[in-house]
Protein backbone atom coordinates (compact mmCIF):
# COMPACT_ATOMS: atom_id res chain seq x y z
CA UNK A 1 0.00 0.00 0.00
CA UNK A 2 1.10 3.55 -1.10
CA UNK A 3 1.01 5.85 1.44
CA UNK A 4 0.34 9.91 0.85
CA UNK A 5 3.22 11.34 -1.32
CA UNK A 6 3.89 15.54 -2.01
CA UNK A 7 6.09 17.42 -4.23
CA UNK A 8 7.90 19.42 -3.91
CA UNK A 9 9.67 18.91 -0.21
CA UNK A 10 10.44 22.92 -0.49
CA UNK A 11 9.67 25.77 -2.32
CA UNK A 12 10.71 29.03 -1.90
CA UNK A 13 8.71 31.84 -4.19
CA UNK A 14 8.72 35.83 -4.04
CA UNK A 15 5.58 37.65 -3.02
CA UNK A 16 3.23 38.34 -6.20
CA UNK A 17 4.03 35.03 -7.96
CA UNK A 18 1.76 31.82 -7.91
CA UNK A 19 2.94 28.43 -6.99
CA UNK A 20 1.39 24.96 -7.57
CA UNK A 21 1.63 21.74 -4.95
CA UNK A 22 0.65 18.33 -5.70
CA UNK A 23 -0.26 15.66 -4.07
CA UNK A 24 -0.98 11.58 -4.53
CA UNK A 25 -3.22 10.02 -2.51
CA UNK A 26 -2.85 6.67 -0.58
CA UNK A 27 -3.84 4.05 -3.11
CA UNK A 28 -7.55 2.87 -2.75
CA UNK A 29 -8.42 6.60 -1.95
CA UNK A 30 -10.95 9.12 -3.29
CA UNK A 31 -10.99 11.88 -1.30
CA UNK A 32 -7.79 14.94 -0.83
CA UNK A 33 -7.69 17.47 1.65
CA UNK A 34 -5.65 20.16 2.11
CA UNK A 35 -4.23 21.94 5.19
CA UNK A 36 -2.04 24.97 5.92
CA UNK A 37 0.12 24.56 9.19
CA UNK A 38 1.62 28.27 10.07
CA UNK A 39 4.98 27.63 12.29
CA UNK A 40 3.72 27.06 15.78
CA UNK A 41 0.25 26.27 15.31
CA UNK A 42 -1.97 23.33 14.65
CA UNK A 43 -3.32 22.52 10.77
CA UNK A 44 -6.17 24.72 9.05
CA UNK A 45 -8.28 23.38 6.85
CA UNK A 46 -8.01 24.92 3.29
CA UNK A 47 -10.52 22.37 0.94
CA UNK A 48 -10.89 19.11 0.56
CA UNK A 49 -11.68 17.09 -3.52
CA UNK A 50 -14.02 14.54 -4.25
CA UNK A 51 -15.00 13.26 -7.55
CA UNK A 52 -12.95 16.07 -8.99
CA UNK A 53 -15.16 18.76 -7.02
CA UNK A 54 -14.03 21.17 -4.02
CA UNK A 55 -16.20 19.71 -1.21
CA UNK A 56 -16.07 21.79 1.72
CA UNK A 57 -13.49 25.32 1.97
CA UNK A 58 -12.29 26.84 5.09
CA UNK A 59 -12.00 30.32 5.46
CA UNK A 60 -9.45 30.80 2.72
CA UNK A 61 -9.34 33.44 -0.02
CA UNK A 62 -10.45 32.61 -4.09
CA UNK A 63 -6.58 33.21 -4.40
CA UNK A 64 -6.52 29.33 -2.87
CA UNK A 65 -7.64 26.88 -5.80
CA UNK A 66 -7.30 23.32 -6.47
CA UNK A 67 -7.69 20.67 -8.78
CA UNK A 68 -8.23 17.03 -8.17
CA UNK A 69 -7.33 14.17 -11.46
CA UNK A 70 -9.16 11.03 -12.28
CA UNK A 71 -6.52 9.23 -10.78
CA UNK A 72 -7.70 10.94 -7.33
CA UNK A 73 -4.44 12.84 -7.31
CA UNK A 74 -4.60 16.84 -6.88
CA UNK A 75 -3.62 19.95 -6.78
CA UNK A 76 -2.72 23.03 -4.76
CA UNK A 77 -2.62 26.71 -6.58
CA UNK A 78 -2.18 29.70 -5.03
CA UNK A 79 -1.93 33.03 -6.35
CA UNK A 80 -1.02 36.44 -5.69
CA UNK A 81 1.50 34.89 -2.56
CA UNK A 82 1.47 37.28 0.29
CA UNK A 83 4.44 36.85 3.29
CA UNK A 84 1.75 35.13 5.64
CA UNK A 85 1.22 32.60 3.22
CA UNK A 86 4.39 30.73 4.74
CA UNK A 87 3.71 27.67 6.14
CA UNK A 88 3.82 24.14 5.87
CA UNK A 89 1.29 22.90 3.38
CA UNK A 90 -0.31 19.00 3.85
CA UNK A 91 -2.24 16.94 2.18
CA UNK A 92 -4.55 14.04 3.06
CA UNK A 93 -6.22 11.33 1.96
CA UNK A 94 -9.37 9.16 2.97
CA UNK A 95 -11.84 7.20 1.56
CA UNK A 96 -15.11 8.71 1.20
CA UNK A 97 -17.79 6.26 1.28
CA UNK A 98 -16.08 3.84 3.89
CA UNK A 99 -17.15 3.43 7.51
CA UNK A 100 -14.67 5.59 9.55
CA UNK A 101 -13.45 8.05 6.75
CA UNK A 102 -10.20 8.90 8.62
CA UNK A 103 -7.66 11.17 6.58
CA UNK A 104 -4.15 10.00 6.51
CA UNK A 105 -1.39 12.64 5.98
CA UNK A 106 1.57 13.33 3.76
CA UNK A 107 4.90 14.61 4.86
CA UNK A 108 4.31 18.13 3.37
CA UNK A 109 5.37 20.89 1.61
CA UNK A 110 7.39 23.64 3.19
CA UNK A 111 6.62 27.15 1.28
CA UNK A 112 8.47 30.07 2.13
CA UNK A 113 7.55 33.59 0.75
CA UNK A 114 10.40 36.16 0.50
CA UNK B 1 -17.98 26.25 18.06
CA UNK B 2 -14.86 24.51 16.99
CA UNK B 3 -12.48 25.74 19.15
CA UNK B 4 -9.95 22.29 20.76
CA UNK B 5 -7.77 23.48 23.50
CA UNK B 6 -4.76 21.71 24.40
CA UNK B 7 -1.48 22.87 26.74
CA UNK B 8 1.61 23.69 24.87
CA UNK B 9 3.86 22.02 26.46
CA UNK B 10 5.00 18.56 28.28
CA UNK B 11 7.92 17.10 29.90
CA UNK B 12 8.35 13.84 31.48
CA UNK B 13 10.97 11.31 32.28
CA UNK B 14 11.99 8.64 30.24
CA UNK B 15 9.72 5.49 31.40
CA UNK B 16 7.49 7.85 32.97
CA UNK B 17 3.64 7.69 31.67
CA UNK B 18 2.76 10.97 29.87
CA UNK B 19 -0.91 12.08 29.84
CA UNK B 20 -1.93 14.88 27.10
CA UNK B 21 -5.09 16.62 27.25
CA UNK B 22 -7.61 17.74 24.80
CA UNK B 23 -11.06 19.47 25.48
CA UNK B 24 -12.88 20.20 22.51
CA UNK B 25 -16.21 22.44 21.86
CA UNK B 26 -18.25 20.60 19.32
CA UNK B 27 -20.26 18.04 21.02
CA UNK B 28 -21.49 16.60 17.53
CA UNK B 29 -18.25 15.13 16.45
CA UNK B 30 -18.20 11.21 15.60
CA UNK B 31 -14.59 10.64 15.56
CA UNK B 32 -11.89 12.23 17.74
CA UNK B 33 -8.24 11.72 16.59
CA UNK B 34 -4.54 11.99 17.74
CA UNK B 35 -1.86 12.60 15.77
CA UNK B 36 1.75 12.81 15.98
CA UNK B 37 3.92 15.23 14.11
CA UNK B 38 7.90 14.65 14.17
CA UNK B 39 9.92 17.81 13.55
CA UNK B 40 9.89 18.36 10.06
CA UNK B 41 7.50 15.98 9.01
CA UNK B 42 4.04 15.68 8.02
CA UNK B 43 1.17 14.16 10.52
CA UNK B 44 1.19 10.31 12.02
CA UNK B 45 -2.23 8.82 12.66
CA UNK B 46 -1.51 7.42 16.06
CA UNK B 47 -5.09 6.03 17.32
CA UNK B 48 -8.51 7.20 16.85
CA UNK B 49 -11.82 7.04 19.49
CA UNK B 50 -15.69 6.93 18.60
CA UNK B 51 -17.72 9.19 20.71
CA UNK B 52 -19.42 6.41 21.69
CA UNK B 53 -16.71 4.68 23.46
CA UNK B 54 -15.24 5.67 26.47
CA UNK B 55 -11.54 4.40 26.65
CA UNK B 56 -10.01 2.71 23.50
CA UNK B 57 -6.50 0.80 24.33
CA UNK B 58 -4.10 0.26 21.56
CA UNK B 59 -0.53 -0.99 23.22
CA UNK B 60 1.31 1.73 25.38
CA UNK B 61 -1.57 4.42 24.08
CA UNK B 62 -4.71 4.77 25.91
CA UNK B 63 -7.16 7.35 24.55
CA UNK B 64 -10.20 8.14 27.67
CA UNK B 65 -13.52 10.66 26.18
CA UNK B 66 -15.09 12.24 28.90
CA UNK B 67 -18.18 13.26 26.32
CA UNK B 68 -19.97 15.08 29.17
CA UNK B 69 -17.07 17.46 30.01
CA UNK B 70 -15.96 17.55 26.08
CA UNK B 71 -12.33 16.07 27.30
CA UNK B 72 -10.37 13.92 25.45
CA UNK B 73 -6.65 12.76 26.79
CA UNK B 74 -3.77 10.33 25.51
CA UNK B 75 -1.71 8.29 27.84
CA UNK B 76 1.61 7.13 26.66
CA UNK B 77 2.82 4.43 28.93
CA UNK B 78 6.48 3.42 29.18
CA UNK B 79 7.56 7.16 27.62
CA UNK B 80 10.25 6.46 25.39
CA UNK B 81 12.89 9.62 23.53
CA UNK B 82 11.23 8.73 20.48
CA UNK B 83 7.75 9.75 21.74
CA UNK B 84 9.24 13.11 21.46
CA UNK B 85 7.53 14.76 19.46
CA UNK B 86 4.09 17.52 18.87
CA UNK B 87 0.67 15.25 19.75
CA UNK B 88 -2.88 16.93 18.29
CA UNK B 89 -5.90 16.47 18.88
CA UNK B 90 -8.17 16.48 16.15
CA UNK B 91 -11.95 16.18 15.50
CA UNK B 92 -13.93 16.25 12.14
CA UNK B 93 -16.67 19.08 11.37
CA UNK B 94 -19.82 17.06 11.02
CA UNK B 95 -20.86 17.78 7.78
CA UNK B 96 -18.18 19.11 6.38
CA UNK B 97 -15.73 16.81 6.20
CA UNK B 98 -12.58 19.36 7.63
CA UNK B 99 -10.79 18.24 11.03
CA UNK B 100 -10.55 20.90 13.83
CA UNK B 101 -6.85 20.16 15.23
CA UNK B 102 -6.33 21.62 18.19
CA UNK B 103 -2.57 23.80 18.70
CA UNK B 104 -0.59 20.65 19.47
CA UNK B 105 1.28 19.78 22.83
CA UNK B 106 4.85 19.40 22.36
CA UNK B 107 6.23 16.59 24.65
CA UNK B 108 9.49 16.38 25.57
CA UNK B 109 11.16 13.07 27.22
CA UNK B 110 14.15 13.36 29.08
CA UNK B 111 16.36 10.55 29.29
Amino acid sequence: ETGVTQSPTHLIKTRGQQVTLRCSSQSGHNTVSWYQQALGQGPQFIFQYYREEENGRGNFPPRFSGLQFPNYSSELNVNALELDDSALYLCASSLRGSSQETQYFGPGTRLLVL
Amino acid sequence: GEDVEQSLFLSVREGDSSVINCTYTDSSSTYLYWYKQEPGAGLQLLTYIFSNMDMKQDQRLTVLLNKKDKHLSLRIADTQTGDSAIYFCAHENPGTYKYIFGTGTRLKVLA
